[in-house]
């Protein structure tokens, strides 16, 4: 079975910048999951889909950040303008559906510089 | 709000050691608990998790137990091994939200095995 794939693996660009993560979930799975992780915390819940709706996105930054997820498959999550603090690997996950027991299966992530 | 805290790292040992790795939560409700590991190089992946209080979480030789009234979840092996040395999240979900599914991550704890 194939994982979550994400991509890219790495970027760098400078502050002021936009950039774009791509992420394709395991086959099959409704619940799509963007994650922030900075350097020595553990990861943080940027936004959840279910299928192509929105279930929570209260922690993403809406003047800066956007994701979408078309057809309810793929993801894509934007950052424009970045800002030197936006550095972290940022990290897809897909469940097959949003309920507390659901494993997690997460994807290798991309990490983000921005000098 | 919900919050995970693990024991402040990094954690070295030599092999066939005991590993324990503290993890404590804040919740409403009745959270599912979860160990989360990061080999180097690879994404995160599930190794145990429990879903309600006394329930004991296993895979790998690792052991958890879902303790309610000290709200914890640690993380132990009788004989780690070099192949262990990762970086090991605890995380709950579901607890008593609307984001089911959704993960709340402690800080990571990294651990290093030496032969």
């Amino acid at each position: 079975e194939a994982g979550v794939a994400q991509s890219p693996r790495y970027k760098i660009i400078e502050k002021r910048q936009s950039v774009a993560f791509w992420c394709n979930p395991i086959s099959g799975h409704a619940t799509l999951y963007w994650y922030q992780q900075i350097l020595g915390q553990g990861p943080k819940l940027l936004i959840q889909f279910q299928n192509n709706g929105v279930v929570d996105d209260s922690q993403l930054p809406k003047d800066r950040f956007s994701a979408e997820r078309l057809k309810g498959v793929d993801s894509t999550l934007k950052i424009q303008p970045a800002k030197l603090e936006d550095s972290a690997v940022y990290l897809c996950a897909s469940s097959m559906m949003a309920n507390r027991d659901s494993e997690a299966f997460f994807g290798q992530g991309t990490r983000l510089t921005v000098v | 709000g919900d919050s995970v805290t693990q024991m402040e790292g990094p954690v070295t040992l030599s092999e066939e050691a005991f590993l324990t790795i503290n993890c404590t939560y804040t919740a409403t409700g009745y959270p599912s608990l979860f160990w989360y590991v990061q080999y180097p190089g690879e994404g995160l992946q599930l190794l145990l998790k429990a879903t309600k209080a006394d329930d004991k979480g296993s895979n790998k030789g690792f052991e958890a137990t879902y303790r309610k009234e000290t709200t914890s979840f640690h993380l132990e092996k009788g004989s780690v091994q070099v192949s262990d040395s990762a970086v090991y999240f605890c995380a709950l979900s579901g607890a008593g939200g609307t984001s089911y599914g959704k993960l709340t991550f402690g800080q990571g704890t990294i651990l290093t095995v030496h032969p």
